[in-house]
Order: structure tokens, then C-alpha cells, then sequence
């Protein structure tokens, strides 16, 4: 079992829907979450990050975790077709050593 | 503000040949990484480098090797190129300290080897 797993999709939205992403991770001791977006043929770009159990919110950008069920998710509300590119969920161990593990990442597509 | 440079961008190796992939940040960060992303995959850490002067093993190191050569630098080596290691090489760097966690990262190097 992969430490952080992610359906890797494709998740195909409709313009101005709620885009909802998934993520599980497998170490209970894990600190810090992270979600990176990046587009094809680019590099990755860190958009939320979360630390602590409920809602992070940022502009249309919502993070949510729950440490209990170990799993964090990204909500993207009226999703634009400039949306439209991979999204990585990353997890930091406890520790100290702050090396993010990430997931294989979700395709997201945002039609018109 | 230059952030995190990588080169090449692209290279072509044949099996058996060796390159060293150069990284360089101009942000002053402590730690330093290399990862890999193939299709599929997501990114597989192979080396990293809390600071200057160590590095330590990652994921999947096996068949590259590390140098941090000062704050600012950290090449990663392929001496002995291997298909498997048709990849895209991303360099990292991060500040130090509970509340910089964000990785930032280079451009990537597409790395085909025949």
C-alpha cells in the first residue's frame, strides 16, 4: 500500500461545479498535508496547506482534514477551466525530518 | 528572483552514458531534494539534503548519486545511465523551520535514455 493514495482519475467537472479531491494517507503520525497543483509539462505549485482537523479555506480553495479518518481532501469551488491540471497530495511524517511524501496525483478537467 | 534553476532541460543519453543534472537556489534554503515523476507515479524522492554538507538517501536512489556542493547547489549524477531512469527530474529546495514546509521547485529536466 502506497503511504498517500490518490485516484488518479481523470475527474471530469463542469464549468462552475464543486471539484472534490481525495486523498488517504497510511502513517497515523503525520503532520502536515499539502496540496500541489501542477499543470501538464510544468512544475509543481503549493496551494493549501492544512495542519490541524476542520476547514482551511483560501479564495475558492477549501481544504479539509480529518486525522481520525486519515484522509484529506481539496474542494474547489466554481471551478474554471484554467482548474484543469494535476493535483498532488503531500504528507509529512512526524519526526522532524519535513520530507513531503506525495501521491500519484489527481487529473482534474474543468469543461465549459 | 531567479528561485530554484535546473539544467539541462532536456537530455538524451544512451544506455552506459553518465550526465549530472545541476540545481542551484538563490533563496538561501537549507534543504535541498531530488525527485523523480514518471506517468503514474507521482514524485519519488531520491536524495535529499537537510543542509550543506549532508545528504541522505530517498525512495529510490539506487544508480544516482549526490553532491552538495555549497548552500546554494545540489547535482545529482547518473553514472551509469539505465532505460529505467527515463524519467523527469525535478529539484526542490525549502527553508528551514516548523512553518516552512513548502517545497519550490525547478523547472524539471526530461531525461530520455535510449
Amino acid at each position: 500500500q502506497k503511504e498517500v493514495e490518490q485516484n488518479s482519475g481523470p475527474l471530469s467537472v463542469p464549468e462552475g461545479a464543486i471539484a472534490s479531491l481525495n486523498c488517504t494517507y497510511s502513517d497515523r503520525g503525520s503532520q502536515s498535508f499539502f496540496w500541489y497543483r501542477q499543470y501538464s509539462g510544468k512544475s509543481p505549485e503549493l496551494i493549501m496547506s492544512i495542519y490541524s482537523n476542520g476547514d482551511k479555506e483560501d479564495g475558492r480553495f477549501t481544504a479539509q482534514l480529518n486525522k481520525a479518518s486519515q484522509y484529506v481532501s481539496l474542494l474547489i469551488r466554481d471551478s474554471q477551466p484554467s482548474d484543469s491540471a494535476t493535483y498532488l497530495c503531500a504528507v509529512t511524517k512526524s519526526g522532524g525530518s519535513y520530507i513531503p511524501t506525495f501521491g500519484r496525483g489527481t487529473s482534474l478537467i474543468v469543461h465549459p | 528572483n531567479a528561485g530554484v534553476t535546473q539544467t539541462p532541460k532536456f537530455q538524451v543519453l544512451k544506455t552506459g552514458q553518465s550526465m549530472t543534472l545541476q540545481c542551484a537556489q538563490d533563496m538561501n534554503h537549507n534543504s535541498m531534494y531530488w525527485y523523480r515523476q514518471d506517468p503514474g507515479m507521482g514524485l519519488r524522492l531520491i536524495y535529499y539534503s537537510a543542509s550543506e554538507g549532508t545528504t541522505d538517501k530517498g525512495e529510490v536512489p539506487n544508480g544516482y548519486n549526490v553532491s552538495r556542493l555549497n548552500k546554494r547547489e545540489f547535482s545529482l549524477r547518473l553514472e551509469s545511465a539505465a532505460p529505467s531512469q527515463t524519467s523527469v527530474y525535478f529539484c526542490a529546495s525549502r527553508d528551514s523551520g516548523v512553518s516552512n514546509e513548502k517545497l519550490f521547485f525547478g523547472s524539471g529536466t526530461q531525461l530520455s535514455v535510449l
